[in-house]
């Protein structure tokens, strides 16, 4: 079952400018993920949020987490032709063997 | 870095077929994932596995079959394969935290 849904499921935006996406779960977690896909790939993580931290950066990225509303944004800063790509949320619920349950994802486009 | 290798890119199978996927990563990690990925449906756990000769099914597993007979390789196996099966199949694996894919399989059955 899909326990992530992300919103908005398409983005273009151009260059320069900021890209938010956000993530939406259902159960309790241990912590979020995100990943970003380019076309035709396999994933790439990009950074872990747990569920007591509210904030994280890593470059670019900002993550948030509202445990309280079950929902993560992450906004990419200064977007850049190379962020085109798809990216998912993850919620890892604390299952036995780090079992993630994966969102529908959002098509980022950045226009040169 | 770690490095999971799946075996082909490309696949082109008929029905009935018995269709073998794998996967191999070279970093000793414990839990190992076979996902399909659907337009409009996101990814999709087929089977994991935590240890060698374990195995769990995940939210599909129906039509598929797994197997770890050495911590490295994980493999799955489309018994019969059906035109429904066609689609991208993404391997993973990790410790804790984050999971490291391989590239894909796109396999199409007619």
């Amino acid at each position: 079952s899909q326990q992530g849904e992300e919103d908005p499921q398409a983005l273009s935006i151009q260059e320069g400018e900021n890209a938010t996406m956000n993530c939406s779960y259902k159960t309790s977690i241990n912590n979020l993920q995100w990943y970003r896909q380019n076309s035709g790939r396999g994933l790439v993580h990009l950074i872990l949020i747990r569920s007591n931290e509210r904030e994280k950066h890593s470059g670019r990225l900002r993550v948030t987490l509202d445990t309280s509303k079950k929902s993560s944004s992450l906004l990419i800063t200064a977007s850049r032709a190379a962020d085109t790509a798809s990216y998912f949320c993850a919620t890892d619920a604390n299952n036995a063997g780090n079992m993630l349950t994966f969102g529908g994802g959002t098509r980022l486009m950045v226009k040169p | 870095d770690v490095k999971v290798t799946q075996s082909s890119r490309y696949l082109v199978k008929r029905t009935g077929e018995k269709v073998f996927l794998e996967c191999v990563q070279d970093m000793d990690h414990e839990n190992m994932f076979w996902y399909r990925q659907d337009p409009g449906l996101g990814l999709r756990l087929i089977y994991f596995s935590y240890d060698v000769k374990m195995k769990e099914k995940g939210d599909i597993p129906e039509g598929y079959s797994v197997s770890r007979e050495k911590k490295e390789r994980f493999s799955l196996i489309l018994e019969s394969a059906s035109t429904n099966q066609t689609s991208m199949y993404l391997c993973a694996s990790s410790n804790r935290g984050e999971q490291y894919f391989g590239p894909g399989t796109r396999l199409t059955v007619t």
